[in-house]
């Protein structure tokens, strides 16, 4: 699997746009993009995914550049309940569909 | 629609004892995947198993460890002869097909005295 980048962390301002960068610059074309987040002492969450065109859903929007290298996870009006650690994720399916979980990025929002 | 259901939240065993975890997947899921968390690290893959089958297990240790998932039932995890070193947070997650979303359940936090 790919590997990706994301900064160690960020913070935002409650009802504003979290913003949250990922760098996956070898992935393969058949290789997806996912987001998860894990609030303390909870288990991932799925957020959204996408291959090359951008994504949205009730929770975020998913943006890709056009060769794929990097994405950015938009959660448009951040709450407290969104301070988490948030994981880019590139994955096959099929036979190895494994999850490779990074360090992520950990968004604190702040009141 | 329940969610993923994992079994004891909470485990205590003692050195050299047996550990049993459990993952009901979601209902439809015939696809389970277990992942370990240790204290201040991140989520690794343990194991990935279709009813009855084990697909992938690159991430078990090679000893001690095992994953069943049976026709009826809920998968197991388990882990005998337990050590220290095996406390952490193992997650169970599911999905109805390899190439969708997978969803966790809240994870067994194993402590080892």
């Amino acid at each position: 699997d790919a590997k990706t980048t994301q900064p160690p962390s960020m913070d935002c301002a409650e009802g504003r746009a979290a913003n949250l960068p990922c760098n996956h610059s070898t992935i393969s074309g058949n290789e997806y993009v996912y987001w998860y987040r894990q609030i303390h002492s909870q288990g991932p969450q799925y957020i959204i995914h996408g291959l090359k065109n951008n994504e949205t859903n009730e929770m975020a929007s998913l943006i890709i550049t056009e060769d794929r290298k990097s994405s950015t996870l938009i959660l448009p009006h951040a709450t407290l309940r969104d301070t988490a650690v948030y994981y880019c994720i590139v994955r096959v399916t099929g036979a190895n569909s494994k999850l490779t979980f990074g360090k992520g990025i950990t968004l604190s929002v702040r009141p | 629609n329940a969610g993923v259901m994992q079994n004891p939240r909470h485990l205590v065993r003692r050195r050299g004892q047996e550990a049993r975890l459990r993952c009901s997947p979601m209902k439809g899921h015939s696809h389970v995947y277990w992942y370990r968390q240790l204290p201040e690290e991140g989520l690794k893959f343990m194991v990935y198993l279709q009813k009855e089958n084990i697909i992938d297990e690159s991430g078990m240790p090679k000893e001690r460890f095992s994953a069943e998932f049976p026709k009826e039932g809920p998968s197991i995890l388990r882990i005998q002869q337990v050590v220290r070193g095996d406390s952490a947070a193992y997650f169970c997650a599911s999905s109805p097909y390899s190439n969708q979303p997978q969803h966790f359940g809240d994870g067994t936090r194993l402590s080892i005295l």
